[in-house]
């Protein structure tokens, strides 16, 4: 079993749509959790961050932790074409390296 | 994203050929790592460097061989590779290891003919 899974995609979906972006994990010490995005031709940077359980907003995104099924989401509405990128979860351990999924390529069609 | 750079951005090398990639960061940070980035996969964690000392090497074959001469720079020496180790590397570097933000630079895409 992988330590981190994320479905590839792609995902499209119409302007405007909630979008939802999910990652599962095997690590029970797995405490902090990141979203990254990555536009083409760039590197990731970072999203939201969060530690350990719970929900954190930023404007239109919303980030949920559920330690308890070790499963992670990434929600994004209204969702505008500027969204298109490919957006990376990742997590670590406390004083471990981080752990990245595969990343889920997401195309806002107009 | 000028807080780390990446040289070059593109490089195309055969397979007897030796190269390097250069990364440089100035955010004061402490740690540098190298990651390649191939299609669908997870981002694959090959070193880290933290203050100037590498902490991990992740079974990366001795074709690569990261230098960091100090905390702002890393390079990647490339030597005798292979096809399929055509993919994009990715420098990032973070004040601290572990669970520390890691900021990316632009990547190298690199191929291997």
């Amino acid at each position: 079993q992988k330590e981190v899974e994320q479905d590839p995609g792609p995902l499209s979906v119409p302007e405007g749509a909630i979008v939802s972006l999910n990652c599962t994990y095997s690590n029970s010490a797995f405490q902090y959790f990141m979203w990254y995005r990555q536009y083409s031709r760039k590197g990731p940077e970072l999203l939201m961050y969060t530690y350990s359980s719970g929900n954190k907003e930023d404007g239109r995104f919303t980030a949920q932790v559920d330690k308890s099924s070790k499963y992670i989401s990434l929600f994004i509405r209204d969702s505008q074409p500027s969204d298109s990128a490919t957006y990376l979860c990742a997590m670590s351990a406390p004083r471990n390296d981080m752990r990245f999924g595969a990343g889920t390529r997401l195309t806002v069609k107009p | 994203e000028t807080g780390v750079t990446q040289t070059p951005r593109h490089l195309v090398m055969g397979m007897t050929n030796k190269k390097s990639l250069k990364c440089e960061q100035h955010l004061g940070h402490n740690a540098m790592y190298w990651y390649k980035q191939s299609a669908k996969k997870p981002l694959e964690l090959m070193f880290v460097y933290n203050f100037k000392e590498q902490t991990e090497n992740n079974s990366v074959p001795s074709r690569f061989s990261p230098e960091c001469p100090n905390s702002s720079h890393l390079f990647l020496h490339l030597h005798t590779l292979q096809p399929e180790d055509s993919a994009l590397y990715l420098c990032a570097s973070s004040q601290g290891t572990g669970a520390d933000t890691q900021y990316f630079g632009p990547g190298t895409r690199l191929t291997v003919l």
